[in-house]
């Protein structure tokens, strides 16, 4: 079948260190995104791709960095520099041309 | 600023009733919403979407509404279940383009009682 999928599902980290989120896609969706949901903000951009080796800040970018190595793969590294890391992140994917996207079923990180 | 706006933050309505979930948007620009389906713990899932050349899709019970003049949109859920239970977020975006990206509401809770 095809999806989204995003590990681990949950995540805990130590103040200072870096953590890496993966998200793989088989649906072959040239863009990939990054989306945070926290609490009564809704959803949240963090960063976006549309082609291989390339990719965008989003609203929320701080602290974060990306890349875009293969079609199919987006990691999201929260770095240290990320002030407030601890929510649910959401990757998802969609055709360059414009249409819904699918999403992950999310990976919650904590930072402990 | 927020581009897309979702002024509910819940909804509670009885079984059987009609769901009515509002989303503003501000950017003239966008020409293609959508509204998502989230339940705890979970990714959003799809539900419905709409171009901006109409002014109403419906499939099954869902039902979206726009009005571009408004800048508003409106999803009707009829009739109501208690499976129906969850946040449902407005999305909006401008197709085509080399940055295609959706921008989403705060999300609405609904509640649906049996």
């Amino acid at each position: 079948d095809g999806g989204i999928t995003q590990s681990p599902k949950y995540l805990f980290r130590k103040e200072g260190q870096n953590v890496t989120l993966s998200c793989e896609q088989n649906l072959n969706h040239d863009a990939m995104y990054w989306y945070r949901q926290d609490p009564g903000q809704g959803l949240r951009l963090i960063y976006y791709s549309q082609i291989v080796n390339d990719f965008q800040k989003g609203d929320i970018a701080e602290g974060y960095s990306v890349s875009r190595e293969k079609k199919e793969s987006f990691p999201l590294t929260v770095t240290s520099a990320q002030k407030n890391p601890t929510a649910f992140y959401l990757c998802a994917s969609t055709h360059v041309s414009g249409s819904e996207a699918f999403f992950g079923q999310g990976t919650r990180l904590t930072v402990v | 600023d927020q581009q897309v706006k979702q002024n509910s933050p819940s909804l509670s309505v009885q079984e059987g009733r009609i769901s009515i979930l509002n989303c503003d948007y501000t950017n003239s620009m966008f020409d293609y919403f959508l509204w998502y389906k989230k339940y705890p713990a979970e990714g959003p899932t799809f539900l419905i979407s709409i171009s901006s050349i109409k002014d109403k899709n419906e499939d099954g019970r869902f039902t979206v509404f726009l009005n571009k003049s408004a800048k508003h949109l409106s999803l009707h859920i009829v009739p109501s279940q208690p499976g129906d239970s969850a946040v449902y977020f407005c999305a909006a975006s401008v197709r085509g383009g080399s940055n295609y990206k959706l921008t989403f509401g705060k999300g609405t809770l609904l509640t649906v009682n049996p």
